[in-house]
């Protein structure tokens, strides 16, 4: 158990749907990162936030959109959603940005739309 | 932009024998940290072994342990004494110090057979 927990584990939508994804990142952990895993592919970037601020942006399409609370937990929304966007979701934390770089990645969210 | 080439899709190993995991790299960066990580069919990532680029000595954890060549760009795995909770996808990391994002390779599945 990494510590990072992540909500809900499996969803199942339809074309066209909006969904939120949430990520609770380890106690102590500012930084949060997304990452998308599409079929037996590795993962790629989507988006980081550390303490509240976005970071860095990877591959996010503009229909997917996230932001970190005060209390540190970080949602993914994804809007407006094709087949194509059936994927795992992962979310990751580290302490910061600079003084550890180890991320620590949630169990997943397994998106699947039909 | 950073890339990372995993160039064997698929392998498979004797149980407890020994098999090495090729990964290879591109990037202008001098300071940087490599990573392995293990994908079983539960899809949780977890980390297998890191490498910081300024170090020279070769990273070990029990079995695993790696072989970076920093002048090739190159960064193998060794499993040695596998077992059959080895079996699982491996993929290789790379981020930048002080980075952001993590890009991973392709992915290479691994079977220990019993």
């Amino acid at each position: 158990d990494s510590g990072v927990t992540q909500t809900p584990k499996h969803l199942i939508t339809a074309t066209g749907q909006r969904v939120t994804l949430r990520c609770s990142p380890r106690s102590g952990d500012l930084s949060v990162y997304w990452y998308q895993q599409s079929l037996d592919q590795g993962l790629q970037f989507l988006i980081q936030y550390y303490n509240g601020e976005e970071r860095a942006k990877g591959n996010i399409l503009e229909r997917f959109s996230a932001q970190q609370f005060p209390d540190l937990h970080s949602e993914l929304n994804l809007s407006s959603l094709e087949l194509g966007d059936s994927a795992l979701y992962f979310c990751a934390s580290s302490v910061s940005v600079a003084e550890d770089n180890e991320q620590f990645f949630g169990p997943g969210t397994r998106l699947t739309v039909l | 932009a950073q890339t990372v080439t995993q160039s064997q899709p698929e392998m498979s190993v004797q149980e407890a024998e020994t098999v090495t995991l090729s990964c290879t790299y591109d990037t202008s960066e001098n300071n940087y940290y490599l990573f392995w990580y293990k994908q079983p069919p539960s899809r949780q990532m977890i980390l297998v072994i890191r490498q910081e680029a300024y170090k020279q000595q070769n990273a070990t954890e029990n079995r695993f342990s790696v072989n970076f060549q920093k002048a090739a760009k190159s960064f193998s795995l060794k499993i040695s004494d596998s077992q059959l909770g080895d079996t699982a996808m491996y993929f290789c990391a790379f981020m930048k110090q002080l980075g952001n994002d993590m890009r991973f390779g392709a992915g290479t599945r691994l079977t220990v057979k019993p």
